[in-house]
């Protein structure tokens, strides 16, 4: 068992380029989260899925898009890239609602 | 929605002492609390979680938080700290039916032990 895997572990982009961050789980969980971790502000939801096909926004939304084809997968779209997206991403998925969250291991982003 | 205080953003204690980390909530229905913990360079580890009963939670590495409804609170306490407890500490509650169904964290704790 991987639990959470994520890649890449870190990535610089100029602003206004594109990536995505891949997260996969093989616990076969529903639920799937992104957040975000900024130093003095904790980490902040950014969109969550509660099933393939489903997802929902966070508290801090914009700049991201995500998608939920697979229950396993849920990667994470930066459209154009901004100095303020410069943070350590972690993925997150759950068994359901009612249960703990098992978080990947982070990509550190930097956007120069 | 709801929302996570954490009262000291430093702590800095010598090793054995004790430790109390302060966590308030608000939120006014049901809600899980978790205590989860950064070791520096590294991921997020669960500490111990509240979901009902026993507002007395154990977790692991000898913590506990005592869950106090009246209070809003989920403190966590160590009754003798380890130079390796030094981390970030971060409480996070999640409201289930309450809305975007992820976790909200506080702003995290920096607890460094001194030998």
């Amino acid at each position: 068992n991987a639990g959470v895997t994520q890649t890449p572990k870190f990535q610089v982009l100029k602003t206004g380029q594109s990536m995505t961050l891949q997260c996969a789980q093989d616990m076969n969980h529903e639920y799937m989260s992104w957040y975000r971790q900024d130093p003095g502000m904790g980490l902040r939801l950014i969109h969550y899925s509660v099933g393939a096909g489903i997802t929902d926004q966070g508290e801090v939304p914009n700049g991201y898009n995500v998608s939920r084809s697979t229950t396993e997968d849920f990667p994470l779209r930066l459209l154009s890239a901004a100095p303020s997206q410069t943070s350590v991403y972690f993925c997150a998925s759950k068994r359901g609602s009612n249960y703990e969250q098992y978080f990947g291991p982070g990509t550190r982003l930097t956007v120069t | 929605a709801q929302s996570v205080s954490q009262h000291n953003h430093h702590v800095i204690l010598s090793e054995a002492a004790s430790l109390e980390l302060g966590c308030n909530y608000s939120y006014g229905g049901t809600v899980n609390l978790f205590w989860y913990v950064q070791y520096p360079g590294q991921h997020l580890q669960l500490l111990l979680k509240y979901f009902s009963g026993d507002p007395l939670v154990k977790g692991i590495k000898g913590f506990e938080a005592e869950f106090i409804k009246s209070k809003f609170s989920f403190n966590l306490r160590k009754p003798s700290v380890q130079w390796s407890d030094t981390a970030e500490y971060f409480c996070a509650v999640n409201a289930p039916g309450g809305g975007a169904d992820g976790l909200t964290f506080g702003k995290g704790t920096h607890l460094i032990i001194q030998p």
